[in-house]
């Protein structure tokens, strides 16, 4: 059962443009939400992140926006550049999860961004 | 900034082979996690640890145990390597809730 969706395997954008990759959840117990970049042959990076208790989270070109009552998060990045090519991948965690366990991410399957140039 | 080392990063291996994959970290992370990365599976959690000498099952343990004895460096070990476990590893560390730190990874094929 997947609780982190991503329902768009691959997305293109023009170079300058806006892109939206979004996210599904089911659990209703996650409260911290990330977003991970990851470039062929390398681990993923940290890029953004949003608690529960807000809506939005900005950091350069990249927002993080999170609807809670619809269980859904987007992350747009704007412009758009080639160097943003890659994978993005969504994490969730809870901190109603006992012990261990509330340090677990849970990842969504990614979305492949290609920024055409 | 936090280093999190794999020691391989590309491994061949035959089937039926037992198999080490080390990982360091060098922040003193309590946390460290091993998943796999398969097209179209995205990562998937085989095993996590929160101290030494402790460690959970992820989603996909079957086939794969870890070790952890001392708090930098988690190993996680394919006790019988298969074909079906060719795959990107990806060991990771945390401090409490905070972000993962990922490291390169390793591709391995087995034969």
């Amino acid at each position: 059962d997947q609780q982190v969706k991503q329902n768009s395997p691959s997305l293109s954008v023009q170079e300058g443009r806006i892109s939206i990759l979004n996210c599904d959840y089911t659990n209703s117990m996650f409260d911290y939400f990330l977003w991970y970049k990851k470039y062929p042959a390398e681990g993923p990076t940290f890029l953004i992140s949003i608690s529960s208790i807000k809506d939005k989270n900005e950091d350069g070109r990249f927002t993080v926006f999170l609807n809670k009552s619809a269980k859904h998060l987007s992350l747009h990045i704007v412009p758009s550049q080639p160097g943003d090519s890659a994978v993005y991948f969504c994490a969730a965690s809870s901190y109603a999860y006992s012990g261990a366990g509330s340090y677990q991410l849970t990842f969504g399957k990614g979305t492949k961004l290609s920024v055409i140039p | 900034d936090v280093k999190v080392t794999q020691s391989s990063r590309y491994l061949v291996k035959r089937t039926g082979e037992k198999v080490f994959l080390e990982c360091v970290q060098d922040m003193d992370h309590e946390n460290m996690f091993w998943y796999r990365q398969d097209p179209g599976l995205g990562l998937r959690l085989i095993y996590f640890s929160y101290d030494v000498k402790m460690k959970e099952k992820g989603d996909i343990p079957e086939g794969y145990s870890v070790s952890r004895e001392k708090k930098e460096r988690f190993s996680l070990i394919l006790e019988s390597a298969s074909t079906n476990q060719t795959s990107m590893y990806l060991c990771a560390s945390s401090l409490g809730r905070s972000g993962y730190t990922f490291g390169s990874g390793t591709r391995l094929t087995v034969v």
